[in-house]
């Protein structure tokens, strides 16, 4: 079945620092890849989606570009702040047609002042 | 009310307690979702419910027995759980049929059983 990999946290970082945090994924179809973030004591937000293979996917200075030949979707940020401090979820949308979600089992950042 | 909403927030229980957690989605979508969030597993989904039919059930225990009276509400209501049924209880919503598979997600009921 589909499934998603992300690294192993936890990542901590500096201020300004540069993130990468990376996601592959198995899928027999062409799904859809999101990001999602979990603020502490809250629920998961989108961060970013692609939909198709090259599609780049951006928001609040985080980028991810879907990647069909290395099954791939890196998030990447070039200077962190303190508030980016979350758990970051890859996902990807069931390539069997089902309504629903394959998540990765998340990477909790900290970013230090 | 905007998004998705859970009530309560927080909840402690006994293993020979009934209670109820509410999901509330002011989205206008049709599929919602009942996800467990532990430390040992980070994100399990437990139920589907699309058009108020449930499509997916994981294995769940029968303790725990969700109810959707109608596209917009969604329950899980909990009897006689196990300390390891303790975690964050999420609730989503997404639109199907629209090749859009976002799904919206509450802010979680914090459970613990005692």
């Amino acid at each position: 079945g589909d499934s998603v990999t992300q690294m192993e946290g936890p990542v901590t970082l500096s201020e300004e620092a540069c993130l990468t945090i990376n996601c592959t994924y198995t899928a027999t179809g062409y799904p859809s890849l999101f990001w999602y973030v979990q603020y502490p004591g809250e629920g998961l937000q989108l961060l970013l989606k692609a939909t198709k293979a090259d599609d780049k996917g951006s928001n609040k200075g985080f980028e991810a570009t879907y990647r069909k030949e290395t099954t791939s979707f890196h998030l990447e940020k070039g200077s962190v702040q303190v508030s980016d401090s979350a758990v970051y979820f890859c996902a990807l949308s069931d390539s069997q047609g089902a309504q629903k979600l394959v998540f990765g089992q998340g990477t909790r950042l900290t970013i230090n002042p | 009310e905007t998004g998705v909403t859970q009530t309560p927030r927080h909840l402690v229980m006994g293993m020979t307690n009934k209670k109820s957690l509410k999901c509330e989605q002011h989205l206008g979508h049709n599929a919602m979702y009942w996800y467990k969030q532990s430390a040992k597993k980070p994100l399990e989904l437990m139920f589907v419910y699309n058009f108020k039919e449930q499509t997916e059930n994981n294995s769940v225990p029968s303790r725990f027995s969700p109810e959707c009276p109608n596209s917009s509400h969604l329950f899980l209501h909990l009897h006689t759980l196990q300390p390891e049924d303790s975690a964050l209880y999420l609730c989503a919503s997404s639109q199907v049929g629209t090749g859009d598979y976002e799904q919206y997600f509450g802010p979680g009921t914090r459970l613990t059983v005692t």
